[in-house]
């Protein structure tokens, strides 16, 4: 069945950590990626979006991702975490030939100081 | 307005009551979505609309209706609420082609 999995429901860090949020989809071809971010009580904000070309994708807030045709992943990074961060992720994928956004679960993100 | 304005809020509403969610968009957008997110499943596709005149049913969609007469508004109607419905219910637009979604704020529903 096609699908967006993210397999880390929450992920705890320290301030000044790297991180890494995984992504993974099960859809026949590469469709189109994105990650959003989510603070509480808040809606949606893009980070960052994949289409083609160069696989490695800069975002805002400091943020990149990678996708991996091989893996079906499309993991979000980041080099050094902020308290700010902390907040809800969600990979989410627009499938080829298809309109619909379908996200993952989400991936909640705490931050120590 | 700017990007999209959904109402109201919040709201409690009683079960069997009929109540209508509102979206609005000055963006221009062609497309656009009901979402409902609910703790451990993400957001998951209640409706959708490529165009006005148009709409088409995503993951979810028993117990809704949508409409949408023209390009700007897209309501969200639950005809006979259940308390399964309760929720925070996210609208959506588009541009078709590459572009990514903007999202609105939130209703957050609560049917008792």
């Amino acid at each position: 069945a096609q699908s967006v999995t993210q397999p880390d429901i929450h992920i705890t860090v320290s301030e000044g950590a790297s991180l890494e949020l995984r992504c993974n989809y099960s859809y026949g071809a590469t469709p189109y990626l994105f990650w959003y971010v989510q603070s509480p009580g808040q809606g949606l904000q893009l980070l960052l979006k994949y289409f083609s070309g160069d696989t490695l994708v800069q975002g805002i807030k400091g943020f990149e991702a990678e996708f991996k045709r091989s893996q079906s992943s499309f993991n979000l990074r980041k080099p050094s975490v902020h308290w700010s961060d902390a907040a809800e992720y969600f990979c989410a994928v627009v499938p080829y030939n298809n309109n619909d956004m379908r996200f993952g679960a989400g991936t909640r993100l705490t931050v120590k100081p | 307005i700017a990007g999209i304005t959904q109402a109201p809020t919040s709201q409690i509403l009683a079960a069997g009551r009929r109540m209508t969610l509102r979206c609005t968009q000055d963006m221009r957008h062609n497309a656009m979505y009901w979402y409902r997110q609910d703790l451990g499943l993400g957001l998951r596709l209640i409706h959708y609309s490529n165009t006005a005149g148009t709409t088409g049913k995503g993951e979810v969609p028993d117990g809704y209706s949508v409409s949408r007469a023209n390009t700007d508004d897209f309501p969200l109607t639950l005809a006979s609420a259940v308390p399964s419905q309760t929720s925070v219910y996210f609208c959506a637009s588009r541009l078709t082609g590459k572009g990514g979604y903007t999202f609105g704020s939130g209703t957050r529903l609560t049917v008792v």
